[in-house]
């Protein structure tokens, strides 16, 4: 199984600050045939489920705001938010789905400093 | 928009069984694979199966191959999860998610989840 790593475990950034969460994979996501990273990214607020963010690594999802940003590739990965809102905190996780089971990181919880 | 409402959860003893059914409503789902995700209380996701859009292919998580069935029939739009042999970890709230694309995939919508206890 392709095991998931994020860090940090938590992160506090001040309003309209960056925010950097790594992840990072056991073995390449990078599928040689399609030339793309299978990893995606959620965000999950207290009660609600899940919500798509990335997806191929950097591939916004429709509606997503443009301040989330994806970068990495082959077994390193970044999710960026380039200027923090109260409405970002969340905890965060990257998902591999590049082969099964399709493992998900253990989460990076995001606050306001 | 895409609907995913998930039941069956409930409270259940080790050892027992319980069925998880999630109704997929505006969209057409016979043509989209589907998957289970757990999270346990106050903890991570763990995804949990996948089923093919015709339901000809089906892969599980270790920990629960063998115990755990996932099922569909697309004329009720209807995805089930049937779980046997129940243990303590399997408490959890258990999502259904909508699979983008048919092969490996992202998922792209996904219910509110359905709490199963597992407790004596």
């Amino acid at each position: 199984d392709i095991v998931m790593t994020q860090s940090p475990d938590s992160l506090a950034v001040s309003l309209g600050e960056r925010a950097t969460i790594n992840c990072k994979s056991s073995q390449s996501v990078l599928y040689s045939s399609d030339n793309n990273n299978y990893l995606a990214w959620y965000q999950q607020k207290p009660g609600q489920p899940p919500r798509l963010l990335i997806y191929w690594a950097s591939t916004r999802e429709s509606g997503v705001p443009d301040r989330f940003s994806g970068s990495g590739s082959g077994t390193d990965f970044t999710l960026t938010v380039s200027s923090l809102q109260a409405e970002d905190v969340a905890v965060y996780f990257c998902q591999q789905y590049y082969s099964v089971p399709y493992t998900f990181g253990q989460g990076t919880k995001l606050e306001i400093k | 928009q895409v609907q995913l409402v998930e039941s069956g959860g409930g409270v259940v003893q080790p050892g027992r069984s319980l069925r998880l059914s999630c109704a997929a409503s505006r969209f057409s789902f016979s043509t989209y694979a589907m998957h289970w995700v757990r999270q346990a209380p106050g903890k991570g996701l763990e995804w949990v199966a996948v089923i093919s859009y015709d339901g000809s292919d089906k892969y599980y998580a270790d920990s629960v191959k063998g115990r755990f069935t996932i099922s569909r029939d697309n004329s009720k739009n209807t995805l089930s999860l049937q779980m046997n042999s129940l243990r303590a970890e399997d408490t959890a709230i258990y999502y259904c998610a909508r699979g983008y694309l048919s092969g490996n995939s992202w998922t792209d919508y996904w219910g509110q989840g359905t709490l199963v206890t597992v407790s004596s």
